[in-house]
């Protein structure tokens, strides 16, 4: 158990309507980070939050968006679903800032999203 | 930006022989390296990594990994296969923006171990 929690498990949309994501991270982590685990792309990087401001921007669609809130959980809002949103998400934390750190991510089980 | 190259989506190995996954990483600053599994249906857990000093890193399950920095390789090594070994296994590097990191990762290797 990495102390990651994400909800839901799965997920099961059709096209065009908005999902969210949730998760918690690991008890002091200050930073979330957001990736996207499909077939075709791997695991490609979505988005990071360090305590509650946006700190990275990888591969993440104007459709989709996250924030952070002051109790450090976060969620990842998903809009205007197509086919190929279809994937896992994973979110994953880390205790953020300086000082001997060497960037090692803990992660959560996932979501696996599925668009019909 | 870094990236990471594994060569073999898919190795498949007897029972008790040598698994050997690949990984070659691009960087512009001296890495840090990882390697991950993946077990079906689960999440992605923490096998080993390389930060400095001794090159050949020792990880959970028997794993081991030796950065050579001429080779820009990381790659991943255990003498004897079991059948828990089946998973996929990713190596990832660390991009850092002054104190600021992320994981950038390969496309995975699925290993599949026959009995």
């Amino acid at each position: 158990d990495s102390g990651v929690t994400q909800t839901p498990k799965h997920l099961i949309t059709a096209t065009g309507q908005r999902v969210t994501l949730r998760c918690s991270p690991r008890s002091g982590d200050l930073s979330v980070y957001w990736y996207q685990q499909s077939l075709d792309q791997g695991l490609q990087f979505l988005i990071q939050y360090y305590n509650g401001e946006e700190r990275a921007k990888g591969n993440i669609l104007e459709r989709f968006s996250a924030q952070q809130f002051p109790d450090l959980h976060s969620e990842l809002n998903l809009s205007s679903l197509e086919l190929g949103d279809s994937a896992l998400y994973f979110c994953a934390s880390r205790r953020g800032g300086s000082g001997g750190a060497t960037g090692e991510l803990f992660f959560g089980e996932g979501s696996r999203l599925t668009v019909l | 930006a870094q990236s990471v190259t594994q060569l073999g989506s898919h190795v498949s190995v007897s029972e008790g022989a040598l698994v050997l996954l690949r990984c070659n990483y691009s960087s512009s600053v001296p890495p840090y390296l990882f390697w991950y599994v993946q077990y079906p249906n689960q999440g992605l857990q923490l096998l080993l990594k390389y930060t400095t000093g001794a090159t050949l890193v020792k990880g959970i399950n028997g794993f081991e990994a030796e950065f050579k920095k001429s080779e820009t390789s990381f790659h991943l090594t255990k003498p004897s296969a079991h059948m828990s070994d089946a998973a996929e296994y990713f190596c990832a590097v660390s991009d850092r923006q002054g104190s600021n990191y992320k994981l950038t990762f390969g496309k995975g290797t699925l290993l599949t171990v026959n009995p």
